[in-house]
């Protein structure tokens, strides 16, 4: 039992590149998020989906961009990578928006 | 920024010894949860509390959801050193779809 997937688990970028970070979910939960944790920050909801098609806007979504066209996965774009982005990426999901979220293992993610 | 505020910031435990920690709020929230999360890996959920005053015990820990529902504690009793390692609260407020989390408690071994 996978449970949540996230793919790449590192990977370094130059500044102004793009990319795109994989979240796959076998536990056929309706709602995904996309978190970033930074030293002393704790985590911060980037962008969320309550349902396959859906996305909506967290706490920091400037200069990210998700996707949500398959229910079990979750995309998050960077269309021009900045240092500021340079983060642990973690991926979640949960049957509703009050059940408890399960995490991936994080993508570590830095732009030089 | 964080609306929860966890504390201490970060304890060192000795083999044996009960620990605890707290996470508090000026707003209310309608559920607490208590994360672990270990070097290089995602958060593990722990504890799930749901009402006001509810006690609930997984193994060694034990959380308590505040009657004031601005709190809850997660305590560790005769820690080992496996439970070294990031704690960290988090809530939800009302009907809402987003978790509030807190900064973390970082749970290291006495040298």
């Amino acid at each position: 039992n996978a449970g949540v997937t996230q793919t790449p688990k590192f990977r370094v970028l130059k500044t102004g590149q793009s990319m795109t970070l994989l979240c796959a979910q076998d536990m056929n939960h309706e709602y995904m998020y996309w978190y970033r944790q930074d030293p002393g920050m704790g985590l911060r909801l980037i962008h969320y989906s309550v349902g396959e098609g859906t996305t909506a806007k967290g706490e920091v979504p400037d200069g990210y961009n998700v996707s949500r066209l398959k229910k079990q996965n979750f995309l998050l774009g960077l269309e021009s990578a900045a240092p500021s982005q340079t983060s642990v990426y973690f991926c979640a999901s949960s049957f509703t928006g009050t059940q408890p979220q399960h995490f991936g293992d994080g993508t570590r993610l830095s732009i030089l | 920024g964080q609306q929860l505020n966890q504390s201490p910031q970060s304890m060192f435990i000795q083999e044996g010894e009960d620990v605890s920690m707290n996470c508090t709020s000026s707003s209310i929230f309608n559920t607490w949860l208590w994360y672990k999360q270990d070097p290089g890996e995602g958060p593990v959920l722990l504890i799930a509390l749901y009402k006001a005053g509810e006690l609930t015990s997984n193994g060694r820990l034990t959380a308590q959801f505040g009657i004031t529902r601005k709190d809850s504690f997660l305590n560790i009793s005769a820690s080992i050193p496996s439970d070294v390692g990031i704690y960290f609260c988090a809530g939800h407020k009302a009907a809402g779809n987003k978790l509030t989390f807190g900064g973390g408690t970082r749970v290291l071994v006495k040298p």
